[in-house]
């Protein structure tokens, strides 16, 4: 069956560093999503994306975060200046439609620490 | 309570026994979707149910839907030990009629089976 992939599993970054979190949607999905768990805590949507552009945002997905598809597979998160509260879990996700109810899958995402 | 509040926020069962989680939510919705959690691992999509359906089933699992009050109920039936996770529900809300797929978790129910 195929999955949504992320790397890498773990990423131990310094603060105010960039990282880049990445993701390699379903092949034939076409709506991708990046939601957060900070330790403890709900599961938080962060952005959604399709045709090349943001859907939706939430508050947390502010001005130091950025997603882009840079070629026909991959889905990158990029936090430009870390903070110690970006401490988290980043769950990629992926379905072939956002309209019309459909299931998202997730990928077993990336564990960030910030120090 | 937020939109998408699980309760118990943990259970604890003998194998085969059967296991209700509750769900309750604020806001109209297009779906409501349970999703399952391994310790340390991504989401796993289980079921979705639409607000215009109030019961759906997929081998074990039953979920129902009850849009007047604004709650849903999974039940996993003879349960193992393998089924030993976190589960949360999470609701994709309307946003002036159009949805594009942001998912609202709740806190999740730590069911733990016993063999």
């Amino acid at each position: 069956e195929p999955e949504v992939t992320q790397t890498p599993s773990h990423q131990v970054t310094q603060m105010g560093q960039e990282v880049i979190l990445r993701c390699v949607p379903i092949s034939n999905h076409l709506y991708f999503y990046w939601y957060r768990q900070i330790l403890g805590q709900k599961v938080e949507f962060l952005v959604s994306f399709y045709n090349n552009e943001i859907s939706e945002k939430s508050e947390i997905f502010d001005d130091q975060f950025s997603v882009e598809r840079p070629d026909g597979s991959n889905f990158t998160l990029k936090i430009r200046s870390t903070k110690l509260e970006d401490s988290a879990m980043y769950f990629c996700a992926s379905s072939e439609w956002a309209l019309g109810n459909q299931p998202q899958h997730f990928g077993d995402g990336t564990r960030l620490s910030i120090l | 309570s937020q939109q998408g509040e699980e309760d118990p926020q943990a259970l604890s069962i003998q194998e085969g026994e059967n296991a209700t989680m509750n769900c309750s939510y604020k806001t109209s919705i297009n779906n409501l979707q349970w999703y399952r959690q391994n310790s340390g691992r991504g989401l796993v999509h289980l079921i979705l149910i639409r607000s215009n359906e109030r019961e759906k089933h997929s081998g074990r699992l039953r979920v129902t839907l009850d849009t007047s009050k604004k709650s849903s109920s999974l039940l996993i039936t003879a349960s193992r030990a393998a089924d030993t996770a976190s589960y949360f529900c999470a609701t994709d809300a309307r946003a002036g009629g159009t949805s594009y797929g942001k998912l609202t978790f709740g806190q999740g129910t730590i069911l733990t089976v016993h063999p």
